[in-house]
């Protein structure tokens, strides 16, 4: 299994540009979340999902959008970008069962708006 | 406030020293984590806990519910063992798929 893949690594774009950030998982796991991680801060969810079809916000869902039209996969738009989306931006699976110990991250996307 | 605390939010130790990580948290929990993130790499979970003690090689970690503590400690430090270490809590109510991290400790073992 190639677990949570995440596209692409980095990422600089102009304010006011959009980009989707790619997220797959290939472990069947029903949920899937997208964070960002700020120096010196903890991670903070964006939006969650919990299974095809459904999402949710989080925490900080302002400037993001986000579909999950399939087990595998769970993009996050965003529209209008801003200096403040600056951030290091993983996506997480989990299976959701309760046997199941662990979110699995992805390997992350450095995004630099300037 | 934040819901997890963890100190030091630094710590520099010399290989072969024991460390220890310490997490306090204030809501009931169901389960609290411990993550590892390498500079520039992804983050791995390392232990989950709700209750008691687990051991996987050097690392150990601890649970103590009615104190709402945990603490990560590693055994004979070495310098690949540098690194962030995250605590994250998983709520007992509302929302139980949902993760609260702590900031962050980052470790640097010197050889």
């Amino acid at each position: 299994n190639a677990g949570v893949t995440q596209t692409p690594k980095f990422r600089i774009l102009k304010i006011g540009q959009s980009m989707t950030l790619q997220c797959t998982q290939d472990m069947n796991h029903n949920y899937m979340y997208w964070y960002r991680q700020d120096p010196g801060m903890g991670l903070k969810l964006i939006y969650y999902s919990v299974g095809a079809g459904i999402t949710d916000k989080g925490e900080v869902p302002n400037g993001y959008n986000v579909s999950r039209s399939t087990t595998e996969d769970f993009p996050l738009r965003l529209e209008l970008a801003a200096p403040s989306q600056t951030s290091v931006y993983f996506c997480a699976s989990w299976r959701g069962t309760s046997g199941a110990n662990t979110q699995y991250f992805g390997p992350g996307t450095r995004l630099t708006v300037l | 406030k934040n819901e997890v605390e963890q100190s030091p939010q630094n710590l520099t130790a010399q290989e072969g020293e024991f460390i220890t990580i310490n997490c306090s948290y204030s809501v009931g929990i169901s389960a609290l984590h411990w993550l590892q993130q390498h500079p520039g790499g992804g983050i791995v979970s390392l232990f989950m806990l709700s209750s008691g003690k687990k051991k996987h090689g050097r690392l150990i970690a601890t649970i103590n519910i009615q104190e709402k503590h945990s603490s990560l400690h590693i055994t004979a430090s070495h310098p690949r063992d540098s690194a962030v270490y995250i605590c994250a809590v998983k709520n007992s109510g509302g929302s139980n798929y949902k993760l609260t991290f702590g900031k962050g400790t980052l470790l640097t073992v010197n050889p």
